[in-house]
């Protein structure tokens, strides 16, 4: 079965300033990879997603993420970082092939500081 | 396009009583999962439904139950209700039961148990 590790609880960066938060994954072939944004007390929306092909991927509000498949890893970044993205990011991976659910990291969650 | 719709919002209930959410997915998607998110953590699977059927389960007890109705909406029911199911419970739809579309996700119902 798949996992998602997400080595970071919390991180503080300030306004302007780039930013990359780290997802490691777990599953025997390549995997679908997914980056969501969370604001308090809301659902998730989608950043971004991988499913094959470039390995850099572009989504929404300026982030984007690299598939690395020798490092089983799938970190986000936004080079410079706006007040309005502070939120908890989560990141999943989904298996191809077969109907298992995505599953999801613990989450990191953005601060953001003048 | 109406995007994944959660009802109620917001839920106070006392240990012991049961408990009904309701959740309506995107326009033309067929497939819905249920997610429980307890503060501070990532959403944990709780269980799929496509063609009105429950495919996949994730660790949760018998408790917990739903339904999908012919129109893709779905209910998810808790019986005897313990304060640690207190949590934000979150509905996504998809396109079929694989991660291969993604999911899209509600605003989930906030569901505090006294």
């Amino acid at each position: 079965a798949q996992s998602v590790t997400q080595p970071d609880i919390h991180i503080t960066v300030s306004e302007g300033a780039s930013l990359e938060l780290r997802c490691n994954y777990s599953y025997g072939a390549t995997p679908y990879l997914f980056w969501y944004v969370q604001s308090p007390g809301q659902g998730l929306q989608l950043l971004l997603k991988y499913f094959s092909g470039d390995t850099l991927v572009q989504g929404i509000k300026g982030f984007e993420a690299e598939f690395k498949r020798s490092q089983s890893s799938f970190n986000l970044r936004k080079p410079s970082v706006h007040w309005s993205d502070a939120a908890e990011y989560f990141c999943a991976v989904g298996a191809t092939g077969g109907n298992t659910p995505l599953v999801f990291g613990k989450g990191t969650r953005l601060s953001v500081i003048a | 396009d109406a995007g994944v719709t959660q009802s109620p919002t917001h839920l106070i209930k006392t240990r012991g009583q049961q408990v009904t959410l309701r959740c309506s997915p995107k326009s033309g998607h067929d497939t819905v999962s249920w997610y429980q998110q307890a503060l501070g953590q990532g959403p944990q699977f709780i269980f799929q439904y496509y063609e009105e059927e429950e495919r996949q389960r994730g660790n949760f007890p018998d408790r917990f139950s739903g339904h999908q109705f012919p129109n893709y909406s779905s209910e998810l029911n808790v019986n005897a209700l313990l304060l640690g199911d207190s949590a934000l419970y979150l509905c996504a739809s998809s396109l079929g039961p694989g991660a291969s579309y993604g999911y899209t996700f509600g605003s989930g119902t906030r569901l505090t148990v006294v």
